[in-house]
């Protein structure tokens, strides 16, 4: 399946920690992005990687592409309460497939 | 501003009914979704609506059918409503027909009882 898959499923942390989710996924891709949804609410994109770029940076977000290994990394520096969220990664070929997600927890 | 907007927010009805989802998008964009998110949190595309086209995920049962009146609409009817049709729905749009960052709408919570 093009989709990805999340990892870990849930992780806890401390506010002012770094916190790495990655994800994987089986085939092809024109490119890679991740969003985070609140609870309840619907999702917002943060980031997009395309197929061609290995590394790119938004504001505390780190996003890595390494398309030998099918897998992404999203790394947001120095958490906050307010970055507790779900977060997810989808893969574009033909269409948008996304995974399941991790859930992030910033204590303060 | 509401970039994409979605009615109701919450949906109780019970099986057998037939009930509609409305969205609305004032982006401009040329291409809307529809999604399911299921309890797991599981997001899987439902449709895509691009001038006209039309792409329906194959898993998606017949009884759900979008209607799009204009470009920047794009409802969703569900007829003959399951209990497995109990989960939130979410339109999306886009700039251009897939590969470009979605708007997601805020959901539709929906309950068959």
């Amino acid at each position: 399946s093009q989709q990805g898959e999340e990892d870990p499923q849930a992780l806890s942390i401390q506010e002012g920690e770094n916190a790495t989710m990655n994800c994987s996924y089986k085939t092809s891709i024109n490119n890679l992005q991740w969003y985070r949804q609140n609870s309840g609410r619907g999702l917002v994109h943060l980031i997009l990687i395309r197929s061609n770029e290995r590394e790119k940076h938004s504001g505390r977000l780190r996003v890595t592409l390494d398309t030998s290994k099918k897998s992404s990394s999203l790394l947001i520096t120095a958490s906050r309460a307010a970055d507790t969220a779900s977060y997810f990664c989808a893969t574009v070929l033909n269409d948008m497939r996304f995974g399941a997600g991790t859930r992030l927890t910033v204590k303060p | 501003d509401t970039a994409v907007s979605q009615t109701p927010k919450y949906l109780v009805t019970q099986m057998g009914n037939d009930k509609s989802i409305k969205c609305e998008q004032n982006l401009g964009h040329d291409t809307m979704y529809w999604y399911k998110q299921d309890s797991k949190k599981f997001l899987k595309i439902m449709f895509s609506y691009n001038n006209k086209e039309l792409i329906i995920n194959e898993t998606v049962p017949n009884r759900f059918s979008p209607k799009s009146p204009d470009k920047a609409h794009l409802n969703l009817h569900i007829n003959s409503l399951e209990l497995g049709d109990s989960a939130v729905y979410f339109c999306a749009s886009s700039q251009v027909s897939q590969g470009t960052e979605q708007y997601f709408g805020p959901g539709t919570r929906l309950t068959v009882t």
